[in-house]
């Protein structure tokens, strides 16, 4: 079974920009998470979707947005780019998002603001 | 809400020597608690958790973790240490806050094994 998969893999973009990150998640899977991760902050959590609903939100502004669609993959949009945005964006997969469930993560998608 | 620690930056160990990885954690309710790796430009890879049961969990590539509830530890753990096992180490709860549905991640502990 194929793992979770992220595109673009590295992207550099500039302030001001917006930008949107794709993750496909594992085949039966219906709740994607997306984390972001710097060396300052660690590893942090941005949003959930579950049957295309946004069902958890992390404590980031409202540059930060998301989407699923109906066959659970995953976009994740940052607009008007700050330089803190660069980071490594990670995008995880489970079956339902439950609390017992083991999440699978993707590569990772490497944005770098200039 | 909840929280992990993981109170070492750095953890060197010589190939063939046993290793530990530590984290502690502080929850509300029943404590989900996970181990991930990350090697470098590579996601998160999942080696063990424990959810409830015995103490002792195994997991892959050797790992196992000790869960701890009086000393609100989960300690990583493994026999004998190979080079390959240089990585990123990261301790996770579930965020009950949150209803469950992600994760609360420790700052990471970087093993290096030494041939």
């Amino acid at each position: 079974k194929a793992g979770v998969t992220q595109t673009p893999r590295y992207l550099i973009k500039t302030r001001g920009q917006q930008v949107t990150l794709s993750c496909s998640p594992i085949s039966g899977h219906r709740s994607v998470s997306w984390y972001q991760q710097t060396p300052g902050q660690g590893l942090q959590f941005l949003f959930e979707y579950f049957s295309e609903t946004q069902r958890n939100k992390g404590n980031f502004p409202g540059r930060f947005s998301g989407r699923q669609f109906s066959n659970s993959r995953s976009e994740m949009n940052v607009s008007t780019l700050e330089l803190g945005d660069s980071a490594l964006y990670l995008c995880a997969s489970s079956l339902a998002g439950t609390s017992q469930e083991t999440q699978y993560f993707g590569p990772g998608t490497r944005l770098l603001v200039l | 809400a909840q929280s992990v620690a993981q109170p070492e930056d750095q953890v060197n160990v010589a190939e063939g020597n046993p290793l530990t990885v530590k984290c502690t954690y502080s929850v509300s309710g029943n404590p989900y608690l996970f181990w991930y790796v990350q090697y470098p430009n590579r996601g998160l890879q999942f080696l063990l958790k424990y959810i409830t049961g015995d103490n002792l969990v195994k997991g892959s590539y050797g790992f196992e973790a000790e869960f701890n509830k009086s000393q609100t530890s989960f300690h990583l753990k493994k026999p004998s240490a190979l080079v390959s096992d240089s990585a990123l180490y990261f301790c996770a709860v579930r965020d009950w806050d949150n209803y469950g549905q992600n994760f609360v991640f420790g700052p990471g502990t970087r093993l290096s094994v030494l041939p």
